[in-house]
């Protein structure tokens, strides 16, 4: 599976938008992206998932551009409560076993 | 609909020990994975058991085991725990052996001293 790689920290302030890049230069055809968010204390949340151009739901927006090697998770005026880590993982579909391979992620600090 | 729980919370065990950790999964789902989260990093994949069959392995040695059982409770076995087994330990269930939208569990977070 594609390798992926994502800023360690990023800092924000109630109200802007986020933005977190993350690279996965090897992807393959059949390879989705996906992001979960982890909170301290508690399990990841399985967030937003993505194969090309844009995805949006109630708590995120991910863009893909077409020759996919990267993705892009916006999160609209963050509040104190998205400080959290966020993972960037590349699955395989279809696949004998839904194995999630997470990297370190990004720690997000948002501030008042 | 429940969530996804664990027990115990907390567990310190002493090196050598064997630990048995405990999950139930959210209503209706089939499939449940195991991860061990050690400090500062993210979630690494354990195993995962898929109608009480194991459905895939990391990169685990075999004193790492499990069960589902018909309810699809599950548990998480570790023998001979080492120091670096400290960690934190998270099963996600959901529906179907090949989903990526798993639903975590709070862990437990096991010391061994």
């Amino acid at each position: 599976l594609a390798k992926t790689t994502q800023p360690i920290s990023m800092d924000s302030y109630e109200g802007q938008e986020v933005n977190i890049t993350c690279s996965h230069n090897n992807i393959a055809t059949n390879d989705y992206i996906t992001w979960y968010q982890q909170f301290p204390s508690q399990g990841p949340r399985f967030i937003i998932q993505g194969y090309k151009t844009k995805v949006t739901n109630e708590v995120a927006s991910l863009f893909i551009p077409a020759d996919r090697k990267s993705s892009t998770l916006s999160l609209p005026r963050v509040s104190l409560s998205d400080t959290a880590v966020y993972y960037c993982l590349v699955v395989r579909a279809p696949s004998n076993t839904g194995k999630l391979i997470f990297g370190q992620g990004t720690t997000l600090q948002v501030k008042p | 609909e429940t969530g996804v729980t664990q027990s115990p919370t907390h567990l310190i065990k002493t090196r050598g020990q064997q630990v048995t950790l405990r999950c139930s999964s959210q209503s209706g789902h089939n499939t449940v994975s195991w991860y061990q989260q050690a400090l500062g990093q993210g979630p690494q994949f354990i195993f995962q058991y898929y109608r009480e069959e194991e459905n895939g392995r990391g990169n685990f040695p075999p004193r790492f085991s499990g069960l589902q059982f018909p309810n699809y409770s599950s548990e998480l076995n570790v023998n001979a725990l080492e120091l670096d087994d400290s960690a934190l330990y998270l099963c996600a269930s959901t529906f179907g052996q090949d989903s990526y939208e798993q639903y975590f569990g709070p862990g437990t977070r096991l010391t061994v001293t």
